[in-house]
């Protein structure tokens, strides 16, 4: 079984750019997680989609963050434009049901905005 | 207060040995418990989940403590290869909270 894919799996921009990552959840698992992580922050929760509708967005950082899953099989996080503190890894994770339930997290994109 | 507090360690033990932490938490209405283990650079992924009466899975032991709001890992003959960072996670209605994780180094 594929899990959950990310992509691109690293990112280099510069500050002001526009930058999107992708995901696809595992075939089947409703519910969609997008999470930061940083050393000093640890994981943070970004979004939270259930049968693909937002649920709860209030850990986007800002304006300049934003998230879309048009179809149950795809999402996307965008930042827009970008600046050196958004410089993290992102992880999208799926589940089966809401949270009490297994997440599976993708391999993560790696994120350096210079 | 964060929702979910963890040891970050460095917890560094021998080969064999038996290494426990725990994780306290600050909602006293959450529902389900679990340990997730980070390799350096890689995703998380479910250990195992915290039932109330305590569980076991091969070496590794978890407890929840309800009236004290902690959960606990044990580690018992560790491996190289339990080196790792462990994050202690918590729901509450929908949102799981992550701990920010405690890092366990074994040495030969």
């Amino acid at each position: 079984d594929a899990g959950v894919i990310q992509s691109p799996r690293h990112e280099v921009t510069e500050m002001g750019q526009e930058v999107t990552l992708r995901c696809k959840p595992i075939s089947g698992h409703n519910s969609l997680f997008w999470y930061r992580q940083t050393m000093m922050r640890g994981l943070e929760l970004l979004i939270y989609f259930n049968n693909n509708v937002p649920i709860d967005d209030s850990g986007m950082p800002e304006d300049r963050f934003s998230a879309k899953m048009p179809n149950a099989s795809f999402s996307t996080l965008k930042i827009q434009p970008s600046e050196p503190r958004d410089s993290a890894v992102y992880f999208c994770a799926s589940s089966r049901g809401q949270t009490n339930e297994k997440l599976f997290f993708g391999s993560g994109t790696q994120l350096s905005v210079l | 207060r964060k929702e979910v507090e963890q040891d970050p360690g460095p917890f560094n033990v021998p080969e064999g040995a038996t290494v426990a932490f725990n994780c306290t938490y600050s909602n006293s209405a959450s529902q389900s418990f679990f340990w997730y283990r980070q390799d350096c650079r890689k995703e998380p992924k479910l250990l195992m989940s915290v039932y109330s009466s305590g569980n076991e899975d091969g070496r590794f032991t978890a407890q929840l403590n309800r009236a004290s709001q902690y959960i606990s890992l044990l580690i018992r003959d560790s491996k190289l290869s339990d080196s790792a960072t462990y994050l202690c996670v918590v729901t509450g209605d929908y949102k799981l909270s992550f701990g920010a994780g405690t890092t366990v180094t074994v040495r030969a």
